[in-house]
């Protein structure tokens, strides 16, 4: 199985900052990369899909980047509804696994 | 658009198998794969298997032998049986959909259900 790694675990901003949040795979997964969003109670909703590609209704805001091992979401100005626990899930091979999730809080 | 929906008795008792139905409305079952998805409380997300409207399955090594995964075309259902269950189970359990066997992004996702497995 390819584990995913993201980093930091968890993270504390402010509304108006930018932050990158980090995702490792354990090899090469091209860019077969996917971020997912999720706030408490709700299920996942993905932003963004093959590394960077924005999925429709997705704000501008979130930007996804990398390919082979190592890949980044970055929001640019963060919101008060972007505060929620972010996912990397690939989608090289089977089976298809996830980060363990960045928690984003409010400063 | 279309809208996943799960069902299913939210309370299992160990050694028994827990059984789950994703029920879609506003498209069709057909030229898509079907996941279940689910998310222990308070933890990570684990794949558990998926199903193409034909009938072809791939599921996680880790719960292989446990699970099922089956599709109903004609009421635009697909389901999960996961047998042997003990607490390690208990969890929210999610259906997606997805375009591809790999290359998988998953959208949409029902609300999910909650599981516990519990004497």
């Amino acid at each position: 199985d390819i584990q995913m790694t993201q980093s930091p675990s968890s993270l504390s901003a402010s509304v108006g900052d930018r932050v990158t949040i980090t995702c490792r795979a354990s090899q090469s997964i091209s860019s077969s990369l996917n971020w997912y969003q999720q706030k408490p109670g709700k299920a996942p909703n993905l932003l963004i899909y093959s590394a960077s590609s924005l999925q429709s209704g997705v704000p501008s805001r979130f930007t996804g980047g990398g390919s082979g091992t190592d890949f980044t979401l970055t929001i640019s100005s963060l919101q008060p509804e972007d505060f929620a626990t972010y996912y990397c899930q690939q989608s090289y091979s089977i089976p298809h696994t996830f980060g363990q999730g960045t928690r984003l809080d409010i400063k | 658009q279309v809208q996943l929906q799960e069902s299913g008795p939210g309370l299992v008792k160990p050694s028994e198998t827990l059984s789950l139905t994703c029920t879609v409305s506003g498209g069709s079952i057909s030229s898509y794969y079907w996941s279940w998805i689910r998310q222990p409380p308070g933890k990570g997300l684990e794949w558990i298997g998926f199903i193409f409207y034909t009938g072809s399955t791939s599921y996680n090594p880790s719960l292989k032998s446990r699970v099922t995964i089956s599709v109903d075309t004609y009421n635009n259902q697909f389901s999960l049986k996961l047998s042997s269950v003990t607490a390690a189970d208990t969890a929210v359990y999610y259906c997606a959909r997805h375009p591809s066997a790999t290359g998988a992004k998953f959208d949409p996702w029902g609300q999910g259900t909650l599981v516990t497995v519990s004497s």
